[in-house]
């Protein structure tokens, strides 16, 4: 149990595009969804805390406008990078924490590899 | 906020030895999680620790939640090359941060067969 997805694994585009990536729960329902950023060999870095039906929450320094964020379901968050740049080229990952969670488990989806040419 | 100390940093280790990583916080902490992440993947659960004291194993992994839940290490008996990976821990964030984690800065493993 506790499966999470994202869709694609990888992308590469051009500079200037916006791409879309997906994160979904398989098996559970997922209060709060979870984006993070992951550069070579280091921590994750939170960007934004995703609720459904509500704006997410950005962490400081991350742009709204730049990252969006839309949480349609319990099961699907989606994050946007808009107008990417090669600066943008990171492993993505999102995170889900279920409904019956009591001590704020996540657990992760495979991430997904941007590279902005 | 809270800050979660990782050591060590990295390990150089051959197949077969026993193996020991450990956090420490700043502040106290309810809950230790502790997730691998393989390369070019996603963190993986695995083991949570929900009290003061407590002992939990999974497999040859063994996490224990420090008496002053200011701590918590992971061990990994007898290593295979499949251990390798990054290691992290993990505890809420505190405060209003609501069902957010706080993550050490990973134990980078590797296994020399």
């Amino acid at each position: 149990g506790a499966v999470v997805s994202q869709h694609p694994s990888r992308v590469i585009c051009k500079s200037g595009t916006s791409v879309k990536i997906e994160c979904r729960s398989l098996d559970f329902q997922a209060t709060t969804m979870f984006w993070y950023r992951q550069f070579p060999k280091q921590s994750l870095m939170l960007m934004a805390t995703s609720n459904e039906g509500s704006k997410a929450t950005y962490e400081q320094g991350v742009e709204k406008d730049k990252f969006l964020i839309n949480h349609a379901s319990l099961t699907l968050s989606t994050l946007t990078v808009t107008s990417a740049h090669p600066e943008d080229s990171s492993f993505y990952i999102c995170s889900a924490t279920p409904l019956a969670a009591v001590y704020n488990e996540q657990f992760f989806g495979p991430g997904t590899r941007l590279t902005v040419l | 906020g809270q800050q979660l100390n990782q050591s060590p940093q990295s390990m150089f280790i051959q197949e077969g030895e026993d193996v020991s990583m450990n956090c420490t916080s700043s502040s106290i902490f309810n809950t230790w999680l502790w997730y691998k992440q393989d390369p070019g993947e996603g963190p993986v659960l695995l083991i949570a620790l929900y009290k003061a004291g407590e002992l939990t194993s999974n497999g040859r992994l063994t996490a224990q939640f420090g008496i002053t839940r200011k701590d918590s290490f992971l061990n990994i008996s007898a290593s295979i090359p499949s251990d390798v990976g990054i290691y992290f821990c993990a505890g809420p964030a505190g405060g209003t941060s609501y069902g957010k984690l706080t993550f050490g800065q990973g134990t980078i493993l590797t296994v020399h067969p």
